[in-house]
């Protein structure tokens, strides 16, 4: 049968190497971004999150980066492990309001 | 390390029926939001709740949606006659006044039969 949904784009990284995750955002009024993590059947987790006067943060074994000239944020996972595996959001807010999703990216990590 | 809990988190209804789900912040929290994620797709913004009002709504918050936290623990998301399409999994989020970030809750998956 026809499948339903959004189909997610799918990042394969072998175990122990580095993972890129990015995300466009559209919202230029957007000053608050954050990385979330989503396991299946669960809710999103708070990775890291970075506001619009830095453009580098850095978590254990991850790194956010805001590009607001191209309105691009990125998530670096350092030595990726199995249990990285999941769906990552990035997300933004106008600051203390409701966030705003994006579509997610898939990690497989490959044992 | 504190965590929103929600209950239940499976609820199966038949279409019509009034549903009630519930969320437990964390304990210093004053901001509470829902979201709803249908099967396959991205997290969105249902209601955000302050000071025992409405703060914004998104237009999937319509006349069939209410919130409120009857106790001053629980908050709770009713929706009074349920349709096909609420299935979906409903996530509670909270937040300190101090800080933007949001935490979520583990979510109420909802089958609207």
């Amino acid at each position: 049968g026809e499948s339903v949904g959004l189909h997610l784009p799918t990042l394969s990284v072998q175990e122990g190497d580095n993972s890129i995750i990015n995300c466009a955002y559209s919202n230029s009024a957007s000053d608050y971004f954050i990385w979330y993590k989503q396991e299946s059947g669960k809710g999103p987790q708070f990775i890291i999150d970075i506001r619009s006067n830095m453009d580098k943060r850095q978590g254990q074994r991850v790194t956010v980066l805001l590009n607001k000239t191209v309105k691009h944020l990125s998530l670096q996972i350092a030595a990726t492990q199995p249990g990285d595996s999941a769906v990552y959001f990035c997300a933004e807010s106008g600051g203390y309001q409701k966030v705003t999703f994006g579509t997610g990216t898939k990690l497989q990590v490959i044992p | 390390e504190p965590e929103v809990t929600q209950t239940p988190s499976h609820q199966v209804t038949q279409m019509g029926q009034e549903v009630i789900l519930r969320c437990v912040p964390i304990s210093n929290h004053l901001y509470f939001y829902w979201y709803r994620q249908i099967l396959g797709q991205k997290v969105e913004f249902l209601v955000s709740f302050y000071n025992n009002e409405i703060s914004e709504k998104s237009e999937i918050f319509d006349d069939q949606f209410s919130v409120e936290r009857p106790d001053g623990s629980n908050f709770t998301l009713k929706i009074r006659s349920t349709k096909l399409e609420d299935s979906a999994m409903y996530f509670c989020a909270t937040r300190t006044e101090a800080k933007e970030t949001q935490y979520f809750g583990p979510g109420t998956r909802l089958l609207v039969l």
